[in-house]
């Protein structure tokens, strides 16, 4: 089964600082995609960036990173130079293969609240 | 490219009322999702559709909700009869792809408030 591990329920991070949100994930997939989403009070569901298994290089998106470890079967984001706008929850999900289509499954979610 | 559309954006009923929410993916998306996400938690999958058969259904209380994806787009989620620990936002989502390598992935409705009384 799929699971998806967030162990840090909230955590706090200055204006201009680098943060590390958390994530570990179980599978027996050979093949699946590591997926983080933003999700402001607003209630919609952003999607930040993306990561394969199979790719050696961690993946970027301007101010985001994903430092993806495979034997440890972590990938936790990195968000440098926090903004206010980035006060809101983030979710971890990974997109397995069962049968013939992809399977979602999300983690628990960090509540990420930055600090002028 | 217009985004995934969900109607009602919120809905009110007592419990053991019927309700239905409707979605419309993004034009091409094969794959449509629905999930159930409550207040403090992270979204949690009722049901996956590809074109429009069910590829995972698993998690999906079926003795009071049910789901249907007629001709392969639009999607309609019901609950019937609502209890209590309905309330929660209604999430769906789809995608272009269906395996393989690209990345797939979910691009999401705004949802649809749930509130049972």
């Amino acid at each position: 089964a799929q699971k998806i591990t967030q162990t840090q329920p909230g955590m706090f991070v200055q204006e201009k600082e680098a943060v590390t949100l958390d994530c570990t994930y179980d599978t027996s997939d050979q093949s699946y995609g590591l997926f983080w989403y933003k999700q402001p009070s607003s209630g919609e569901m952003i999607f930040l960036i993306y990561q394969g298994s199979y790719d050696e290089q961690n993946a970027t998106e301007g101010r985001y990173s994903l430092n993806f470890q495979k034997a440890r079967k972590s990938a936790n984001l990195v968000i440098s130079a926090s903004q206010l706008g980035d006060s809101a929850m983030y979710f971890c999900a990974m997109r397995g293969s069962k049968g013939t289509g992809n399977q979602f499954y999300f983690g628990t979610g960090t509540s990420l609240t930055v600090i002028p | 490219e217009a985004g995934v559309a969900q109607s009602p954006r919120y809905k009110i009923i007592e419990k053991r009322q019927s309700v239905a929410f409707w979605c419309n993916p993004i034009s091409g998306h094969a794959t449509l999702y629905w999930y159930q996400q409550i207040l403090g938690q992270g979204p949690k999958l009722l049901i996956q559709f590809q074109n429009n058969g069910v590829v995972d259904d698993s998690q999906l209380p079926k003795d009071r909700f049910s789901a249907e994806r007629l001709k392969g787009v639009d999607s309609t989620l019901k609950i019937q009869p609502a209890k209590l620990e309905d309330s929660a936002v209604y999430l769906c989502a789809s995608s272009l792809s269906s395996s393989g390598s690209l990345p797939g992935e979910l691009f999401f409705g705004e949802g649809s408030r749930l509130t049972v009384l």
